[in-house]
């Protein structure tokens, strides 16, 4: 099946600093990448929809200026956590839908990557 | 809108013993169902989909689910537990076409116990 590779899968940075994360798909094209959030022992909470050369859909509540997104290309979009604090601590995790096509019905799998904790110090 | 319901939190079943974990759905499109599977600090694992063909689905590790319109139910079910089971399960959402998220639900902590 279709790969997403999410990195780092572990990041610990100090208060005040900024983190980048990446999100590739492997072997298909995503026009649209989604990321998530998740704290302990919840859901997944969707933060934004990270289109291809445009901008980024926030969710509401999801600050646009510190959760800054990119998708430059088909295959990948990062999510850089800004003046991140102890707060943002929490396991961020990206993903793709493909959509290919088998017969008349689409595919709609998403795909996830492997997750980043990101610890806040 | 479409949302998830998963109706326990915690479910706690002996080794050996059959595997039930509820869900309920409500969409306004048709829908596409999934369960995933997450195992304490890992990512996500697509169990099963239901992406409107056969309503009973089977998925890897011996699970499946069945889907049930007039109920708005996709309860996941597998005969035998193993201690391996034991991890969080959600229960997700999403228009079946289209470039739309996925909802999901709020989790079923499955335990299982020797």
């Amino acid at each position: 099946g279709a790969v997403v590779s999410q990195h780092p899968s572990r990041v610990i940075c100090k208060s005040g600093t900024s983190v980048k994360i990446e999100c590739r798909s492997l072997d298909f094209q995503a026009t649209t990448m989604f990321w998530y959030r998740q704290f302990p022992k919840q859901s997944l909470m969707l933060m934004a929809t990270s289109n291809e050369g445009s901008k980024a859909t926030y969710e509401q509540g999801v600050e646009k200026d510190k959760f800054l997104i990119n998708h430059a290309s088909l295959t990948l979009s990062t999510l850089t956590v800004t003046s991140a604090h102890p707060e943002d601590s929490s396991f961020y995790i990206c993903s793709a839908r493909d959509r290919r096509v088998s017969g008349s019905i689409p595919n709609t799998e998403a795909f996830f990557g492997q997750g980043t904790r990101l610890t806040v110090v | 809108a479409q949302s998830v319901t998963q109706l326990d939190s915690h479910v706690s079943v002996s080794e050996g013993t059959p595997v039930l974990l509820r869900c309920n759905y409500s969409s306004s499109y048709s829908p596409s169902l999934f369960w995933y599977v997450q195992h304490p600090n890992k990512g996500l694992q697509l169990l099963l989909k239901y992406t409107s063909a056969a309503t009973l689905v089977k998925g890897i590790n011996g699970f499946e689910a069945e889907f049930k319109k007039s109920e708005t139910s996709f309860h996941l079910t597998k005969p035998s537990a193993h201690m391996s089971d034991a991890a969080e399960y959600f229960c997700v959402v999403s228009h079946s076409f289209g470039n739309t998220p996925l909802v999901f639900g709020k989790g079923t902590r499955l335990s299982v116990i020797a």
